[in-house]
C-alpha cells in the first residue's frame, strides 16, 4: 500500500540548532502538506506545496517540494522552545484521501 | 467559521464492550471527513473517509466501523473493543475542494482495559 515515511522519528535539539524532517513517498503525489502536534494537542496545519520543487518559507521555517513530487522536507532554523511537537507530513494519494507521515517529534533542549 | 466538535474528550472501556465516537461540523456544508487514529507516541492512520451521506470508505481492515447519516456527522463505532484499539482518535474535515487543508478536533483518548 502507499507509505509516507518520515526521518528522523526523534530529534532533540539545543535551543538554537537546527532542525531538518524529511518526507518519502512511496508514490507521487499531488501535494504535499505539514502539520504540527503540540504534545497532548491535535494537528494544526502549516503548509501545503503543490508545484515540483517548491520552496516557501514561514519565518524561520523553509519547507521543500521535491522535483519528483515523492518526497518534502522542512528545516527550522535556530530552533526555540516553542518549536517542540511532532511534525507530519502528508500526502495528497486520491481526490480526497491523504495519507499522513510516521511524524517526527521535535524536542527542544533550552 | 467552521468549527468541528468531537466526543467524548477521553473514554476507558473494558474489553468486548462498544464504542461510539462522535464528530460533528459547523459553518459549511457538504465536507470531507476522516477518522484518523494514532497510537501513543506514533503516526496517523487513517481510518475511514467520507465524501458524501452515507458514503464511507474504508482504509484498515478492522473491528472498527464507520457512518455518515447527516451531511456533517460522523460516527465511529465497535461492536466489541480490543486492547489493540486503545489510542487517540481524531476526526478531520475538509472542503469539498480537492487540495484543501484537513482540520482536526481535539481527539478523543481511549483506553481499553
Amino acid at each position: 500500500g502507499q507509505q509516507v515515511m518520515q526521518i528522523p522519528q526523534y530529534q532533540h535539539v539545543q535551543e538554537g540548532e537546527d532542525f531538518t524532517t524529511y518526507c518519502n513517498s512511496s508514490t507521487t503525489l499531488s501535494n504535499i502538506q505539514w502539520y504540527k502536534q503540540r504534545p497532548g494537542g491535535h494537528p494544526v496545519f502549516l503548509i501545503q506545496l503543490v508545484k515540483s520543487g517548491e520552496v516557501k518559507k514561514q519565518k524561520r521555517l523553509t519547507f521543500q517540494f521535491g522535483e519528483a513530487k515523492k518526497n518534502s522536507s522542512l528545516h527550522i532554523t535556530a530552533t526555540q522552545t516553542t518549536d517542540v511537537g511532532t511534525y507530519f507530513c502528508a500526502g495528497r494519494t486520491g481526490t480526497y484521501k491523504y495519507i499522513f507521515g510516521t511524524g517526527t517529534r521535535l524536542k527542544v533542549l533550552a | 467559521s467552521q468549527t468541528i466538535h468531537q466526543w467524548p474528550a477521553t473514554l476507558v472501556q473494558p474489553v468486548g464492550s462498544p464504542l461510539s465516537l462522535e464528530c460533528t461540523v459547523e459553518g459549511t456544508s457538504n465536507p470531507n471527513l476522516y477518522w484518523y487514529r494514532q497510537a501513543a507516541g506514533r503516526g496517523l492512520q487513517l481510518l475511514f473517509y467520507s465524501v458524501g451521506i452515507g458514503q464511507i470508505s474504508s482504509e484498515v481492515p478492522q473491528n472498527l466501523s464507520a457512518s455518515r447519516p447527516q451531511d456533517r456527522q460522523f460516527i465511529l463505532s465497535s461492536k466489541k473493543l480490543l486492547l489493540s484499539d486503545s489510542g487517540f482518535y481524531l476526526c478531520a474535515w475538509s472542503p469539498r475542494d480537492t487540495g484543501n487543508t484537513i482540520y482536526f478536533g481535539e481527539g478523543s483518548w481511549l483506553t481499553v482495559v
